[in-house]
């Protein structure tokens, strides 16, 4: 079935230095990548998404690049706070006309910036 | 994703008991979800409604019980037969596009946790 692998599990940097988070996604039919944030016993929140007929998309410290033909999509955070340290989760979703708006979500990396 | 709520925020349920988590949106959303979360895991679909008086299982569906009577309202019922069901429950909300592009962003609500004594 369809899936969505993301890597790492962990990641620890320093304040300050870039954070890369990466997710591959299995059906070929999905057309919109979101990312979220979740930091703990809260709600996941939407930090950044991208659609499949963009290629990068970049919010201030955020951006995220995608490569549909090997079907790769990351996360970078630039000039990390203390504040970036949640966990983040990557998701695929297929085009509508598959007939569901299910998302497929990654497994989560932890984030956590060292001060 | 602060027109969605959930109530209650903690539950506390004995063995052999159904109970029902709420949750309500008012941003006129057509698709709602109910994803479970394990500690230290990712985000598994129970059940899913993509409109009124329709809904879907989704991965883990066996031992819970959704309805979708109203457009702003999906309730999820965790009945006898969910033999762990202490977990993080968050539900979602999305609208539905139907361009070439759909942007189908699910917002998510605060959260029930749930904890069987």
């Amino acid at each position: 079935g369809e899936n969505v692998e993301q890597h790492p599990s962990t990641l620890s940097v320093q304040e300050g230095d870039s954070a890369v988070i990466k997710c591959t996604y299995s059906d070929s039919a999905s057309n919109y990548f979101p990312w979220y944030k979740q930091e703990l016993g809260k709600r996941p929140q939407l930090i950044i998404d991208i659609r499949s007929n963009v290629g990068e998309k970049k919010d201030q410290r955020i951006a995220v690049t995608l490569n549909k033909t090997a079907k790769h999509f990351s996360l970078h955070i630039t000039e990390t706070q203390p504040e970036d340290s949640a966990v983040y989760f990557c998701a695929a979703s297929p085009h509508y006309t598959s007939g569901t708006y299910k998302y497929i979500f990654g497994t989560g990396t932890r984030l956590k910036v060292l001060a | 994703d602060g027109g969605i709520t959930q109530s209650p925020k903690y539950l506390f349920r004995k063995e052999g008991q159904n109970v029902t988590l709420s949750c309500e949106q008012n941003l006129n959303h057509d698709a709602m979800y109910w994803y479970r979360q394990d500690p230290g895991q990712g985000l598994r679909l129970i059940y899913y409604s993509q409109i009124v008086n329709d809904f879907q299982k989704g991965d883990i569906a066996e031992g819970y019980s959704v309805s979708r009577e109203k457009k702003e309202s999906f309730p999820l019922t965790v009945t006898s037969a969910q033999k762990n069901p202490t977990a993080f429950y968050l539900c979602a909300s999305s609208r539905h596009n139907q361009g070439a592009y759909s942007t189908d962003t699910q917002y998510f609500g605060p959260g029930t946790r749930l904890t069987v004594l």
